[in-house]
């Protein structure tokens, strides 16, 4: 079955970096786009970015752009998200998900989610 | 950016009750309009893409319906493990956005 299992998170100072990781299994993980998505505490879901299934194109929300990258190791079917410069607003819980069958964007399958706490 | 503004914020609802959810877009987004039910402490879960495609083991008494910017989501008899909070995401154009959520709670 599909599964994707985040990693990395933690407690970060303020303008730290930080990489997280989503390991997946159960589909051909070359095929599809990868996306982050997050969630503030108590808050709404915000889409991150994606990458498409060979990482030759990649976008990014606005509010993370120029600070996070996202990116992809087809060799060892693994999603990461590299954040630099890390604030407060950017304490939340990480999810990972996969993009759904076709070009629609719609996300299938989702990690459980990865946190990420920024503090001195 | 795409702003997705969902109605109402909260509801409360009994066992058996027919619920509906509406998401409404800034803009016209054609079907590219998915749904999602999240439990407390647990990941998103896809219940409907595109519009009114019932994702692979969702029950059939959820359905989405909707076009252009007018959608909605409707639970035909509330289960116990229905009680969640509910968001609607459009994928028509990056950034892709989700409304700020539904929660059902038991009345």
């Amino acid at each position: 079955q599909v599964q994707l299992v985040e990693s990395g998170g933690g407690v970060v100072q303020p303008g730290r970096s930080l990489r997280l990781s989503c390991a997946t299994s159960g589909f051909s993980f070359d095929n599809y786009g990868m996306h982050w998505v997050r969630q503030a505490p108590g808050k709404g879901l915000e889409w991150l970015a994606v990458i498409s299934p060979d990482g030759g194109n990649k976008y990014h929300t606005g509010s993370v752009r120029g600070r996070f990258t996202i990116s992809r190791d087809n060799s060892k079917n693994t999603l990461y998200l590299e954040m630099n410069s890390l604030s407060a607003e950017d304490t939340a819980v990480y999810y990972c998900a996969k993009a759904g069958p076709g070009d629609y964007g719609y996300l299938d399958y989702w990690g459980q989610g990865t946190l990420v706490t920024v503090s001195s | 950016d795409i702003q997705m503004t969902q109605s109402p914020s909260s509801l409360s609802a009994s066992v058996g009750d027919r619920v509906t959810i509406t998401c409404r877009a800034s803009q016209t987004i054609n079907n590219y309009l998915n749904w999602y039910q999240q439990k407390p402490r647990e990941a998103p879960e896809l219940l409907i893409y595109i519009a009114f495609n019932l994702q692979s083991g969702v029950p059939s008494r959820f359905s989405g319906s909707g076009s252009g910017t007018h959608f909605n989501l409707t639970i035909s008899s509330l289960q116990p493990e229905d009680f969640a909070t509910y968001f609607c995401q459009q994928t028509y154009t990056t950034p892709w956005t989700f409304g700020q959520g539904t929660k059902v709670e038991i009345k």
